[in-house]
């Protein structure tokens, strides 16, 4: 069975960081890319990034570009998302996602608020 | 970026009703369109997959078709469990976007 399981949000104040990580199994984890979503409260799904099952390659949303950092560590099948430089707007429950695209997978999200 | 329209925002409709929502790209995808219901506090469930191709385990009222830069998702007969929020996206270019979604109401 596949399970996605998020987990390091928090509050955070604007200018910190937090680390995303989300724990992976029942699926070959190097075979799948893997990717993050957030949806902002009361908010649409918005891409924010996407790592290969290699990890060779990194795509991101133009507004975090520079802020985050998507990794993934295959021993621990595992793919994290580092978050420095927090704003309010990145206020919001963050998913991850098996697959590049139409995802069949999701885990349960973890909300990160960035307040004083 | 390619942006991604739905229409409507919201939806009213009774059970056993057919509805269609419709998803517009601002450039060609060709059929690399998925659909996503999600219900409150809960995380998007995968529908349709290449813009019409059912997902495993998702009932057959469910149905996407479509290419290009027009898309549809059509519920044949609603039923009580579908009353959700509806998202399409885009995974043809980085950053694959999503349509600002469509909220299926009760009438």
């Amino acid at each position: 069975e596949v399970q996605l399981l998020e987990s390091g949000g928090g509050l955070v104040q604007p200018g910190g960081s937090l680390r995303l990580s989300c724990a992976a199994s029942g699926f070959t984890f190097t075979s799948y890319a893997m990717t993050w979503v957030r949806q902002a409260p009361g908010k649409g799904l918005e891409w924010v990034s996407v790592i290969s099952g290699s990890g060779g390659v990194r795509e991101y949303i133009e507004s975090v570009k520079g802020r985050f950092i998507i990794s993934s560590d295959s021993s621990k099948n595992t793919v994290y998302l580092q978050m420095n430089s927090l704003r309010a707007e990145d206020t919001a429950v963050y998913y991850c996602a098996k697959g590049d695209g139409g995802h069949d997978y999701w885990g349960q999200g973890t909300l990160v608020i960035v307040s004083p | 970026d390619i942006q991604m329209t739905q229409s409507p925002s919201t939806l009213s409709a009774s059970v056993r009703d057919r509805v269609t929502i419709t998803c517009r790209a601002s450039q060609s995808i060709n059929d690399w369109l998925a659909w996503y219901q999600q219900k409150p506090g809960k995380a998007p469930k995968l529908l349709i997959y290449q813009a019409s191709s059912l997902q495993s385990g998702v009932p057959s009222r469910f149905s996407g078709s479509g290419s290009e830069t027009e898309f549809t998702l059509t519920i044949s007969s609603l039923q009580p469990d579908d009353f959700a929020s509806y998202y399409c996206q885009q995974y043809l270019t980085y950053p694959y976007t999503f349509g600002q979604g469509t909220k299926l109401e009760i009438k």
